[in-house]
């Protein structure tokens, strides 16, 4: 099946400074890869995503690229604001269609 | 999303009671899919049903969990005899154009 690993875990930054999170998937039949942001207590909101047949999006300070021969996409976050803080989490869906398969979450903390 | 619907919202239970967790997904889907969340770890899927149909129950152990999602009704996810080791928080998802969209879920506590 399908194994999604990300990095880092934590992840400290000075606002106003870029983040990058990356995360390797192991199907090279997965077609999406959506990233989820969730604050504490609250459920897991899709930020982004991006589908296999493109490199890269965007959507204002959110970027998100894959390298599909690599096996990897990630996570781009400028201009880092405190509400982003949060924890992160990609994903990748199998080439079955089924079920997302999650990394494990990166704790993003924006400093003042 | 707002959409996808999930109660109750809080559950206590002592062990070795049953919990039953229900969740209604986004108004004319028919693709269920739950997730555990362990306190301060990551998504873990459990199951995935269409209408009175299991697709992927690979997520689920293996024993005093089922899930069903009947003609009509929501979804339930039940958890039998449980113990400490269950309290997480409880996810569904909802499926629209490839997207999935995340309930508010259950917390579930195990005294």
């Amino acid at each position: 099946g399908e194994n999604v690993e990300q990095h880092p875990s934590t992840l400290s930054v000075q606002e106003g400074d870029s983040a990058v999170i990356k995360c390797t998937y192991s199907d090279s039949a997965s077609n999406y890869f959506p990233w989820y942001k969730q604050e504490l207590g609250k459920r897991p909101q899709l930020i982004i995503d991006i589908r296999s047949n493109v490199g890269e999006k965007k959507d204002q300070r959110i970027a998100v690229t894959l390298n599909k021969t690599a096996k990897h996409f990630s996570l781009h976050i400028t201009e880092t604001q405190p509400e982003d803080s949060a924890v992160y989490f990609c994903a990748a869906l199998g080439g079955g269609g089924n079920k997302l398969t999650f990394g494990t979450g990166t704790q993003l903390k924006v400093e003042l | 999303n707002a959409g996808v619907m999930q109660n109750p919202r809080h559950l206590v239970r002592r062990r070795g009671q049953e919990a039953r967790l229900r969740c209604s997904p986004m108004k004319g889907h028919s693709h269920v899919y739950w997730y555990r969340q362990l306190p301060e770890e990551g998504l873990k899927f459990m199951v995935y049903l269409q209408k009175e149909n299991i697709i992927d129950e690979s997520g689920m152990p293996k024993e005093r969990f089922s899930a069903e999602f009947p003609k009509e009704g929501p979804s339930i996810l039940r958890i039998q005899q449980v113990v400490r080791g269950d309290s997480a928080a409880y996810f569904c998802a909802s499926l629209q154009q490839g997207e999935q969209y995340f309930g508010p879920g259950t917390r579930l506590t195990v005294t």
